[in-house]
């Protein structure tokens, strides 16, 4: 079965430091274009960042500098790991696949609550 | 950077009825790479079209989009209780990604 499965979600102080991960099944993710997409708490949805499967990485202004996607393509795991957060960084954290046929995201995982809090 | 625009912000129909969304992008949009999804609460997002105008597998037929350039539209040509949801449009261009702010489709 196709399926992503993040990790790594809670509650961190402003300033510290999390990773999150995204365990892939049923498809290589080091072939594919995978990405981070936010969601705050009651609104909608904000890209974050994309892997290429070539290894080329682009981020949001919202995140540059601060967030870093990779991957481990022994583990076929997607990573973000996200520096200096703030409290506008609150929200649901998806990994989803750019399925280069349809153009589209087609595969999302079930999300992670990252939580940036005092 | 392509700012997606979604119209109306909630449409209040009841199950039977037509609906008609509307996304309308700053400037021209690849009609390749326009796509549409549905969410519904506790639930990620999911993909309904893909190129502006084909549908996703499993997707049903009432799903239809249409459109190019600058304007698209999903249109769901009888609602069905499971179709009352929150729904985003989405574009690719130039290494970035952008959602529009959504349309709520609540029951009337």
């Amino acid at each position: 079965e196709v399926q992503l499965v993040e990790s790594g979600g809670g509650l961190i102080q402003p300033g510290g430091s999390l990773r999150l991960s995204c365990a892939a099944s049923g498809f290589t993710v080091s072939s594919n274009y995978m990405s981070w997409v936010r969601q705050a708490p009651g609104k909608g949805l904000e890209w974050v960042s994309v892997i290429y499967s070539g290894g080329s990485t682009y981020y949001a202004d919202s995140v540059k500098g601060r967030f870093t996607i990779s991957r481990d393509n022994s583990k076929n795991t997607l990573y973000l790991q996200m520096n200096s957060l703030r409290a506008e960084d609150t929200a649901v954290y998806y990994c989803a696949r750019w399925g280069r046929i349809v153009g589209a995201f087609d595969i999302w995982g079930q999300g992670t609550m990252v939580t940036v809090s005092s | 950077e392509i700012v997606l625009t979604q119209s109306p912000g909630t449409l209040s129909l009841s199950p039977g009825e037509r609906a008609t969304l509307s996304c309308r992008a700053s400037q021209s949009v690849s009609s390749s790479y326009l796509a549409w999804y549905q969410q519904k609460p506790g639930q990620a997002p999911r993909l309904l079209i893909y190129g502006a105008s084909s549908r996703a597998t499993g997707i049903p037929d009432r799903f239809s989009g249409s459109g190019s350039g600058t304007d698209f539209t999903l249109t769901i040509s009888r609602l069905e209780p499971e179709d009352f949801a929150v729904y985003y449009c989405q574009q690719y261009g130039s290494s970035s990604f952008t959602f529009g702010p959504g349309t709520k489709v609540d029951i009337k």
